[in-house]
């Protein structure tokens, strides 16, 4: 596709249960970014993948999350056991291979954990 | 670690004014890239304006102007002739060595008639 794209636009979950939230990065990117946006805690990294170098997973906040990248391309981000705190828009963003500074964003995942 | 301060949560200026947005960074890094990003109320983050680090000039997009000083650590985004669909979150941004993006807290830009 032309841009990055993020499934589903909206997720509304119980406490408790898993999520998996979909991006599908621009053609030939091989760089690839999740963010969240929350209330609480603004925008934040959460991790990185580049090429086949093993993901900087500096920014998950607890072990309930965890991503992965297929094929060099889409990728899932799971969050497991979801709390209400987990609430917030999830930002994918993808690049060039050092190409750092050209960032492009998908329109997020809205998660409402009930 | 580097840190991004946006002071201004929420500014206005009435159409075809100029606005000035604040930002200031910390970092010991040397090399280093800072964005500006819009971001309406769809949630798309649109880059506004980039500015590397060693480069002296300001960079310039359209209406949108940066006022990069380096030394003092501030980056501030100058919006002329605004206009209404202007409005949105506006963020400032740092990236370097490590890649990710830093961002501040944002400011919510109005802009009035």
């Amino acid at each position: 596709g032309a841009g990055v794209s993020q499934s589903p636009s909206n997720k509304v979950t119980e406490k408790g249960k898993d999520v998996e939230l979909r991006c599908d990065p621009i053609s030939g990117h091989t760089a690839l970014y999740w963010y969240r946006q929350s209330l609480g805690q603004g925008l934040e990294f959460l991790i990185y993948f580049q090429g086949n170098s093993a993901p900087d997973k500096s920014g998950l906040p607890s072990d309930r999350f965890s991503a992965e990248r297929t094929g060099g391309s889409v990728s899932t981000l799971t969050i497991q056991r979801t709390q209400q705190e987990d609430s917030a828009v999830y930002l994918c963003a993808s690049s060039f291979a050092g190409r750092i500074h050209e960032q492009f964003f998908g329109p997020g995942t809205r998660l409402t954990v009930l | 670690a580097q840190t991004v301060t946006q002071s201004q949560p929420e500014m206005s200026v009435q159409e075809a004014e100029t606005v000035t947005l604040s930002c200031t960074y910390d970092t010991s890094e040397s090399d280093y890239y800072l964005f500006w990003y819009k971001q309406p109320p769809s949630r798309q983050m649109i880059l506004v304006i980039r500015q590397e680090a060693y480069k002296q000039q300001n960079a310039t997009e359209n209406r949108f102007s940066v006022n990069f000083q380096k030394a003092a650590k501030s980056f501030s985004l100058k919006i002329s002739d605004s206009q209404l669909g202007d409005a949105a979150m506006y963020f400032c941004a740092y990236t370097g060595t490590a890649s990710k993006l830093t961002f501040g807290t944002g400011t919510r830009l109005q802009v009035t008639l």
